[in-house]
């Protein structure tokens, strides 16, 4: 069975400093796709980042990244140079896909307060 | 623009009640998922659909029904059999394959009382 598992229900993180999220996943598929997610107050859920199982590098976009350890099943997103804004839920996900099965299943979540 | 509408984003009824959700998207996905999200906890999958009149469960379908009729819609109806219907309920839609992100509504916070 799928799951995610982020242990860290909250973070605390100076501002302009960088913090790392946790995630470990569990699959037995060997294609899988991770995701992360941010969720502010409002509620919406805001794409951030993508690494596929396959892919060799860490995923970069702008202050995020992703340090993805295959062997460990793990996926930990760091902020850089955090900023207020930063503030929110970030959610861990994976995606499995065949023609007969497509699930995207997410972690519980942690807690980013951002101290100015 | 394109994207996934959720209507109403507040939804108040009471206990017994069958409610239905709607979810439209004009992205033209394939993929389209209900999630319920409770105060401080992750989502958690209801159902979701591949293709126009096929869909499964996920891991909470119990005392929800959806249905798959056309391509850019896909409601959800909270029956009165859920024991606790109040929550905060996403929609999300994506085209096929890992490596694609799913793209979300704005969510409709239920209310049963």
């Amino acid at each position: 069975a799928q799951k995610i598992t982020q242990t860290q229900p909250g973070m605390f993180v100076q501002e302009k400093e960088a913090v790392t999220l946790d995630c470990t996943y569990d699959t037995s598929d060997q294609s899988y796709g991770l995701f992360w997610y941010k969720q502010p107050s409002s509620g919406e859920m805001i794409f951030l980042i993508y690494q596929g199982s396959y892919d060799e590098q860490n995923a970069t976009e702008g202050r995020y990244s992703l340090n993805f350890q295959k062997a460990r099943k793990s996926a930990n997103l760091v902020i850089s140079a955090s900023q207020l804004g930063d503030s929110a839920m970030y959610f861990c996900a994976m995606r499995e896909y065949s023609p007969s099965y497509d699930k995207v299943i997410f972690g519980p979540g942690t807690s980013l307060s951002v101290i100015p | 623009d394109g994207g996934i509408t959720q209507s109403p984003k507040y939804l108040f009824r009471k206990e017994g009640q069958n409610v239905t959700l709607s979810c439209e998207q004009n992205l033209n996905h394939d993929a389209m998922y209900w999630y319920r999200q409770d105060p401080g906890q992750g989502l958690r999958l209801i159902y979701y659909s591949q293709i126009v009149n096929d869909f499964q469960k996920g891991d909470i379908a119990e005392g929800y029904s959806v249905s798959r009729e056309k391509k850019e819609s896909f409601p959800l109806t909270v029956t009165s059999a859920q024991k606790n219907p109040t929550a905060f309920y996403l929609c999300a839609s994506s085209n096929p394959g890992v490596r694609t992100e799913a793209f979300f509504g704005q969510g409709t916070r239920l209310t049963v009382v």
